[in-house]
């Protein structure tokens, strides 16, 4: 069965300052990758994915991730962090079938506070 | 930009009460499916739906959940006899390829 961790519950930054965060998987082969943010009473929205190809992937708000298979890890980046990047961010995963049917594991996520 | 959409965004029901939560998916996406997340909890896998039927669903979804396309625009969710436990927010997602989800609806069961 696949599962994430995402080893971090609450990480604070101050504004304009560098972030990572982690998320490592389990899945027996190669995986569907994403990160999705949740602002407060809101929905989730796809920060990025990884399906195949280039492992570095580039998403929206200036985040990117690399998929890094001997690591099984899937961290996401962002050079300069704005205020409004305060959310809780999940790592998921789905099942590579080969097919666009498939569920989504996800991690516990990691709380973002920004601070100016 | 096409969106999935959800009703009611908020539901308060009586315990062994039915509710019916409705989605509305994204017009071209063919796989519909339901998630929920209790409160302070990480989000978790209920259904699949494909072509009419349930594709996959995860041990959470026991015979009082059911869920139905009705029409050609409308995915639902039925919890028959809503216990305590159900209380949490319940996502609709649709896909092509990409997971896309609704705002939610946020079940409290009394």
């Amino acid at each position: 069965a696949q599962s994430v961790t995402q080893p971090d519950i609450h990480i604070t930054v101050s504004e304009g300052a560098s972030l990572e965060l982690r998320c490592n998987y389990s899945y027996g082969a190669t995986p569907y990758l994403f990160w999705y943010v949740q602002s407060p009473g809101q929905g989730l929205q796809l920060l990025l994915k990884y399906f195949s190809g280039d492992t570095l992937v580039q998403g929206i708000k200036g985040f990117e991730a690399e998929f890094k298979r001997s690591q099984s890890s899937f961290n996401l980046r962002k050079p300069s962090v704005h205020w409004s990047d305060a959310a809780e961010y999940f790592c998921a995963v789905g099942a590579n079938s080969g097919g666009s049917n498939y569920k989504l594991t996800f991690g516990k996520g990691t709380l973002l506070t920004v601070n100016p | 930009e096409p969106e999935v959409t959800q009703t009611p965004s908020h539901q308060v029901t009586q315990m062994g009460q039915e509710v019916i939560l409705r989605c509305v998916p994204i017009s071209n996406h063919l796989y519909f499916y339901w998630y929920r997340q209790i409160l302070g909890q990480k989000v978790e896998f209920l259904v699949s739906f494909y072509n009419n039927e349930i594709s996959e669903k995860s041990e959470i979804f026991d015979d009082q959940f059911s869920v139905e396309r009705p029409d050609g625009s409308n995915f639902t969710l039925k919890i028959r006899s809503t216990k305590l436990e159900d209380s949490a927010m319940y996502f609709c997602a649709s896909s092509a390829e990409t997971q896309y989800f609704g705002p939610g609806t946020r079940l409290l069961v009394l």
